[in-house]
């Protein structure tokens, strides 16, 4: 069974502070990775995707990925309210020709 | 900005009735899905279409669910019998090769319920 794992949360960070959300999955095939912040109600916003080992930065996103331990992560700086969401880890596993999400981080910026 | 739109926003049926939830994908792509979230739980990968065919499809996607590309524009998903447990939000997705190199455009989802 092809997973992705996330700790449910909620992660409560305070406002300015960097909030970071990690993701594992099982399919050592994976070849790419996607963040989506998705809030209550609304569909999967894409934030950002990785292929390669390291790290990704846009704006005050950082996406790191480590295939070595099949792990990928989310930072974001500076944290803002409006940030407040869950953020959805999706897998694109084994060159399949679709994403398995994770269950997703439930993120609260407290103000 | 181009979008992936879907209507209805929501659809109430009756359990045993048919439904068919409509999708404009993104005008040039040309791989479409659908996903679905039950309330509460994480976004399910339903099928993958791409030159009039499916390509992929998972364990929910049974012989009472179908897709189709009726015409240039349109992706639509049927659900021949509903059951009350087919209550779920459902999301449309395209892209433009795939997704294995490259990200997915959700809809705004339709909300489907069962009664």
């Amino acid at each position: 069974q092809k997973e992705v794992e996330q700790n449910s949360g909620p992660l409560s960070v305070p406002e300015g502070a960097i909030a970071s959300l990690n993701c594992t999955y099982s399919d050592r095939g994976s070849q790419s990775f996607f963040w989506y912040r998705q809030y209550s109600g609304k569909s999967p916003e894409l934030i950002m995707f990785i292929y390669s080992n390291g790290d990704k930065e846009d704006g005050r996103f950082t996406a790191q990925l480590n295939k070595a331990s099949q792990y990928v992560s989310l930072l974001i700086r500076d944290s803002q309210p409006s940030d407040s969401a869950t953020y959805l880890c999706a897998v694109n596993m084994n060159r399949d020709d679709k994403i398995i999400f994770g269950k997703g981080t439930r993120l609260h910026i407290l103000p | 900005e181009p979008e992936v739109t879907q209507t209805p926003s929501h659809q109430v049926t009756q359990m045993g009735q048919e439904v068919i939830l409509r999708c404009v994908p993104i005008s040039n792509h040309l791989y479409f899905y659908w996903y679905r979230q039950i309330l509460g739980q994480k976004v399910e990968f339903l099928v993958s279409f791409y030159n009039n065919e499916i390509s992929e499809k998972s364990e929910i996607f049974d012989d009472q669910f179908s897709v189709e590309r009726p015409d240039g524009s349109n992706f639509t998903l049927k659900i021949r019998s509903t059951k009350l447990e087919d209550s779920a939000m459902y999301f449309c997705a395209s892209s433009d090769i795939g997704m294995m190199g490259t990200e997915a455009f959700f809809g705004q989802g339709t909300r489907l319920t069962v009664v």
